[in-house]
C-alpha cells in the first residue's frame, strides 16, 4: 500500500508570495495533520483535520489555512510567505485521529523563501 | 502545555553496541501516549515505537525498548546491537488523550550517528 504521499517535493518562492502544499493520507485513513520543521527543530502542530472538519490548530497565524477534501487528500496554504516560513512542511495521516493514534508522515515538500 | 525535552543534541556510537536516547516530558495529564520517532537523512519521518502512559510494560519493537518511568515522567529510548541504518535524527514526542485535536508535541531531537 503506498504511503502518505506529498507535493511538491522541493518549492523556493519569494516573500509576499502565496504557496499550496498538497498531501495525500494512506488509503482508508481519515485525519490529516499538518507540521512545520524548521531546519534543527523537531515538528510543531500546525493543524489537524478529521472527515474535512477542522479539529484544532496550533499557534500559528492566519496565514496559514488548510482544508480537507472529501477524498481526504489535505491543502496547506500559506500566504504572504516570510522568510522564517522557510521550513519542511510535513503531512500525517490516522485512521480515525482518535487519541493515541499513531500518525504516519509524508517525505515532506521541503519550502524556501528569498 | 506539555513539553518535551531531549538533553542530547548529538551521540555517536560504533556498530553494534547499545545506546539510549534520553527523553523527559512536563503535563499534568494523567492519560496520554508517547513515541520515538525516527528521521533518516533523506528525511521522512518514521515511527520507532509507541507507549501507552496506563500500560505499565515497557513497549519493544525488536531491537528498540523503551524505559518508561511515568512518576519521573521519563521515556529513554534504547537500541540494541546498532547498526549503520539507526544512523538518524531520533525525536520523542508526547500525545494527550482527550477530546480534540490530536497533536504531537515533539522534543527537539537527538542526532545519533552509528560509525562503522
Amino acid at each position: 500500500d503506498a504511503g502518505v504521499t506529498q507535493s511538491p517535493t522541493h518549492l523556493i518562492k519569494t516573500r509576499g508570495q502565496h504557496v499550496t502544499l498538497r498531501c495525500s493520507p494512506i488509503s482508508g485513513h481519515k485525519s490529516v495533520s499538518w507540521y512545520q520543521q524548521v531546519l534543527g527543530q523537531g515538528p510543531q502542530f500546525i493543524f489537524q483535520y478529521y472527515e474535512k472538519e477542522e479539529r484544532g490548530r496550533g499557534n500559528f497565524p492566519d496565514r496559514f489555512s488548510a482544508r480537507q477534501f472529501p477524498n481526504y487528500s489535505s491543502e496547506l496554504n500559506v500566504n504572504a510567505l516570510l522568510l522564517g516560513d522557510s521550513a519542511l512542511y510535513l503531512c500525517a495521516s490516522s485512521l480515525d485521529g482518535r487519541g493515541g493514534e499513531t500518525q504516519y508522515f509524508g517525505p515532506g515538500t521541503r519550502l524556501l523563501v528569498l | 502545555a506539555q513539553t518535551v525535552t531531549q538533553s542530547q543534541p548529538e551521540m555517536s556510537v560504533q556498530e553494534a553496541e547499545t545506546v539510549t536516547l534520553s527523553c523527559t516530558y512536563d503535563t499534568s495529564e494523567s492519560n496520554y501516549y508517547l513515541f520515538w520517532y525516527k528521521q533518516p537523512p533523506s528525511r521522512q519521518m518514521i515511527l520507532v515505537i509507541r507507549q501507552e502512559a496506563y500500560k505499565q510494560q515497557n513497549a519493544t519493537e525488536n531491537r528498540f525498548s523503551v524505559n518508561f518511568q511515568k512518576a519521573a515522567k521519563s521515556f529513554s529510548l534504547k537500541i540494541s546491537d546498532s547498526q549503520l541504518g539507526d544512523t538518524a535524527m531520533y525525536f520523542c514526542a508526547f500525545m494527550k488523550r482527550s477530546e480534540g485535536a490530536q497533536k504531537l508535541v515533539f522534543g527537539q531531537g537527538t542526532r545519533l550517528t552509528i560509525n562503522p
